[in-house]
């Protein structure tokens, strides 16, 4: 059975701290896709990155960076300098191919709460 | 590019009404389809998801149903609320294919509160 645990349920930073938050996942398939998602406070989830299992390379995206690591079932998202817009919870997904739906199966999330 | 619309955004409902929430996608065919409820925590949990017109799959038992009468529209229902209906529904779509690569885009949400 597939399952994500983002261990970490609330975390606090001062603006401008850096952050990481972590994502552990668990999956017989060999391939598979990982996902993030912000849920701002407004309630919408906003797709952040996917990432496909035989790609390790990390990414950047301005501020955000994500550091995939297969040898130990990790998908760790880091915000550099954070902001208060970086306010919100965030969700780490796997996805399910062996699903006719494509189904997600989601983390229970960490709120961020960033403080001026 | 494609969009997605949910409403009403917010909806208080006495216990024992019925409840109809819509949601519709712009600028794709054939998307799959899903309904999620956030509870007071903040876990999403899957409750339907569609693959073509007139095909549903639930995913947990419960006093809800879904219809997708058009390929880009699916309804969530329900004949009688109860309390627990409570919570934020989430409506997704996401491209259909044989891939597990797409990810899923959600609606704004609606908040449900029942009396």
């Amino acid at each position: 059975a597939q399952k994500v645990t983002q261990a970490q349920t609330e975390i606090s930073v001062v603006e401008k701290e850096d952050v990481t938050l972590d994502c552990v996942y668990e999956t017989r398939d060999t391939t598979y896709y990982l996902f993030w998602y912000k849920q701002p406070p407004s309630g919408e989830l906003v797709f952040l990155i996917r990432r496909n299992s035989f790609d390790e390379q990390n990414e950047i995206s301005g501020r955000y960076s994500w550091n995939f690591q297969k040898s130990t079932s990790s998908f760790n998202f880091t915000i550099t300098a954070s902001q208060v817009v970086d306010s919100a919870v965030y969700f780490c997904a796997l996805s399910d191919p062996g699903a006719g739906s494509y189904q997600l199966t989601f983390g229970k999330g960490t709120k961020l709460s960033v403080i001026p | 590019s494609q969009t997605i619309h949910q409403w009403p955004a917010t909806l208080v409902q006495p216990v024992g009404s019925p409840l109809s929430l819509e949601c519709t996608v712009e600028g794709t065919s054939n998307p799959n389809l899903y309904w999620y409820r956030q509870a007071a925590g903040r876990g999403l949990q899957l409750l339907f998801y569609s693959v073509g017109i007139g095909q549903i799959s639930s995913e947990v038992p419960q006093n809800l149903s879904a219809s997708r009468p058009q390929d880009r529209q699916f309804i969530l229902s329900s004949k009688k609320l109860l309390l627990s209906d409570s919570g934020f529904y989430l409506c997704a779509w996401r491209a259909g294919g044989q891939t597990s690569n797409q990810p899923q885009h959600f609606g704004d949400g609606t908040r449900l509160s029942i009396l």
